[in-house]
């Protein structure tokens, strides 16, 4: 079965700090999509970053930016500068021919 | 921009009450997601379409109905609706592209007396 685990349920950061959200995953697939997604209180799901598997470079966008290890099925997300607005869900999710979503990290943000 | 919009965003049923769930896409693309949001348990999908005309199902399809007749449109039915399917459902479209991410609806939050 393809799982994804998010083993941190909750975390905090002070603002301007820097955050890792932790991500697992299995799959016996060789080709496959690695996304984490951001869910304000709004109740919205915004993209934040996407990774290939068959890339070996990490992805970053602005201030994130992914630890991707394929041998070990690992897919943490950084967050440097944290601000106010990263206060969120964040899911951890791949996708082969569906999206497998983990349980999500409540990150909460204070000044 | 539209994007993926779900109609409506609340509702309250009875037990045994039925209902449809809207979403409609304007981004044409082929596929379309339904999925339900529970506390502690992140989305869950319940079915998905690959196309017009065609569904599949997904993790938790029990006790829900689909149909995608028009490719923009994917309905999501509760024919006799429990306690268990309240919840917040998301519906979200993507293209064939399986690098492509999925784009979402602000959600529906139905809860079920």
């Amino acid at each position: 079965a393809q799982t994804v685990t998010q083993s941190q349920p909750e975390m905090s950061v002070q603002e301007a700090e820097t955050v890792t959200l932790s991500c697992t995953y299995d799959t016996s697939e060789s080709n496959y999509y690695l996304f984490w997604y951001k869910q304000p209180p709004s109740r919205q799901m915004i993209l934040v970053i996407r990774q290939e598997a068959y890339k070996q470079q990490n992805a970053t966008e602005n201030r994130f930016s992914v630890n991707f290890q394929k041998a070990a099925k690992s897919f943490s997300l950084k967050i440097s500068d944290s601000q106010l607005g990263d206060t969120a869900m964040y899911f951890c999710a791949f996708n082969t021919d569906k999206l497998i979503f983990g349980t999500g990290t409540r990150l909460q943000v204070f000044p | 921009n539209a994007g993926v919009t779900q109609t409506p965003k609340f509702r309250v049923l009875k037990t045994g009450q039925s209902m449809t769930l809207l979403c409609a896409q304007d981004m044409n693309h082929e596929y379309m997601y339904w999925y339900r949001q529970d506390p502690g348990m992140g989305l869950r999908l319940i079915h998905y379409s690959v196309g017009e005309g065609t569904t599949a199902k997904g993790e938790v399809p029990d006790g829900y109905n689909v149909s995608r007749l028009k490719k923009q449109n994917f309905l999501l039915g509760l024919e006799s609706a429990a306690p268990s399917q309240t919840s917040v459902y998301f519906c979200a479209s993507s293209s064939r592209q399986v690098n492509q991410p999925q784009h979402f609806g602000d959600g529906t939050r139905l809860s079920i007396l």
